[in-house]
């Protein structure tokens, strides 16, 4: 129990274009889910904090223009990297929390690997 | 930042052996969480500790909390290649939301 997928696992693009990535809960209902980028060598750093049907939470830094979040089911949230650049190459991770009612521990998808050209 | 430290960096240990990584942050919190990350994948639960407890096992896992020292220690006994992976500390901070904030990371290699 308690997976999370997300889509795609790896895309490349070009500069200028806009990129949406999926996170779903698939066996789970999720209250919270948590978008995070992960630099290479370095630890996960979070972007921001979604619940169902409310706008998203964004830390310190994060562009919520840039990094557009849309968690419009208990199960499906997005992340849209608009007018990607190849700064914005990353690894991508969301997390989901909620299984079993618990809401401390938090279920991470597989990650998708962004690079911008 | 409430970002954690984890030291060593780097650890590379013979199968076997025993591998302890150790995490350290700055404020208050509900709990810790100590996660692995196989190179380029998602990550994988391992354990969570609540501030009120001082160790917890799960099978060849045991972790520490000192919360007076505001550190937290992992042990893999008996270590298999298969442990080779980076292995993070998370913190769940007081009155944030359930937002994790990760330590830095220890990439363990575990040699035949």
């Amino acid at each position: 129990g308690a997976v999370v997928s997300q889509h795609p696992s790896r895309v490349i693009c070009k500069s200028g274009t806009s990129v949406k990535i999926e996170c779903r809960s698939l066996d789970f209902q999720a209250t919270t889910m948590f978008w995070y980028r992960q630099f290479p060598k370095q630890s996960l750093m979070l972007m921001a904090t979604s619940n169902e049907g409310s706008k998203a939470t964004y830390e310190q830094g994060v562009e919520k223009d840039k990094f557009l979040i849309n968690h419009a089911s208990l199960t499906l949230s997005t992340l849209t990297v608009t007018s990607a650049h190849p700064e914005d190459s990353s690894f991508y991770i969301c997390s989901a929390s909620g299984a079993g009612g618990r809401v401390e521990t938090q279920y991470f998808g597989p990650g998708t690997r962004l690079l911008v050209l | 930042s409430q970002q954690g430290e984890e030291d060593p960096q780097a650890l590379s240990i013979q199968e076997g052996e025993n591998a302890t990584m150790n995490c350290s942050y700055k404020t208050s919190i509900n709990n810790l969480q100590w996660y692995r990350q196989n190179s380029g994948r998602g990550l994988v639960h391992l354990i969570l500790i609540r501030s009120n407890e001082r160790e917890k096992h799960s099978g060849r896992l045991r972790v520490t909390l000192d919360t007076s020292k505001k550190s937290s220690s992992l042990l893999i006994t008996a270590s298999r290649a298969a442990d080779t992976a980076s292995y993070f500390c998370a913190t769940d901070v007081t009155g944030g939301g359930n937002k994790l904030t990760f330590g830095t990371g220890t990439q363990l290699k575990v040699e035949l």
